[in-house]
């Protein structure tokens, strides 16, 4: 699997946009990007993925690079209940059974 | 919308002993999960099961420990003889198919061996 890099933690106002950005440069042609999160020890929860183009589901929004070697999820308005930590994985959409989870970006969003 | 159902929420059991860690999938979902996290570290893999036996599993999942199905609504996992490094919060996750974005996780179930 293509190895990921993400800030460890980032600060946000509330209302306010949340841009979370993730650089995955070895990504292959068949992998997706998978943006969950965990909020305060509760079992991570699915947000949004996609391969190339943007995608923009209730939660959030991806944008992925053209060259496709990184990516930002957006938050458009971050409320309080935004506050936990974000994983982006990269894997094949059908590969095995995993989830690799990194160590994330700790999303504090403040009032 | 649909839950994975973890009990109980906490569990504290004495070194040695033998602890289940119960799980309810959503109903129509075939692929099941078990993942664990140690206090202030990464969420890890475990185990996964599909067909009523295990197509997948970490280093971790050790004879320690077992799962099953035992009744086509629940999920388990068995720790055979708890040691102190095995408390954490344990996550039962399940999907439909085998794209990852179908997984849904389940609030946990937190183990402390004492």
């Amino acid at each position: 699997d293509a190895k990921t890099t993400q800030p460890t933690s980032m600060d946000c106002a509330e209302g306010r946009a949340a841009n979370l950005p993730c650089n995955h440069s070895t990504i292959s042609g068949n992998e997706y990007v998978y943006w969950y999160r965990q909020i305060h020890s509760q079992g991570p929860q699915y947000i949004i993925h996609g391969l190339k183009n943007n995608e923009t589901n209730e939660m959030a929004s991806l944008i992925i690079t053209e060259d496709r070697k990184s990516s930002t999820l957006i938050l458009p308005h971050a409320t309080l209940r935004d506050t936990a930590v974000y994983y982006c994985i990269v894997r094949p959409n059908n590969a095995g059974n995993m989830l690799t989870f990194g160590g994330g970006t700790r999303l504090m969003v403040k009032p | 919308e649909p839950e994975v159902t973890q009990t109980p929420s906490h569990q504290v059991t004495q070194m040695g002993q033998e602890v289940i860690l119960r799980c309810v999938p959503i109903s129509n979902h075939l692929y099941f999960y078990w993942y664990r996290q140690i206090l202030g570290q990464k969420v890890e893999f475990l185990v996964s099961f599909y067909n009523n036996e295990i197509s997948e599993k970490s280093e971790i999942f050790d004879d320690q420990f077992s799962v099953e199905r035992p009744d086509g609504s629940n999920f388990t996992l068995k720790i055979r003889s708890t040691k102190l490094e095995d408390s954490a919060m344990y996550f039962c996750a399940s999907r439909t198919d085998r794209r990852l974005y179908g997984y849904t996780f389940g609030s946990g179930t937190r183990l402390t061996v004492v």
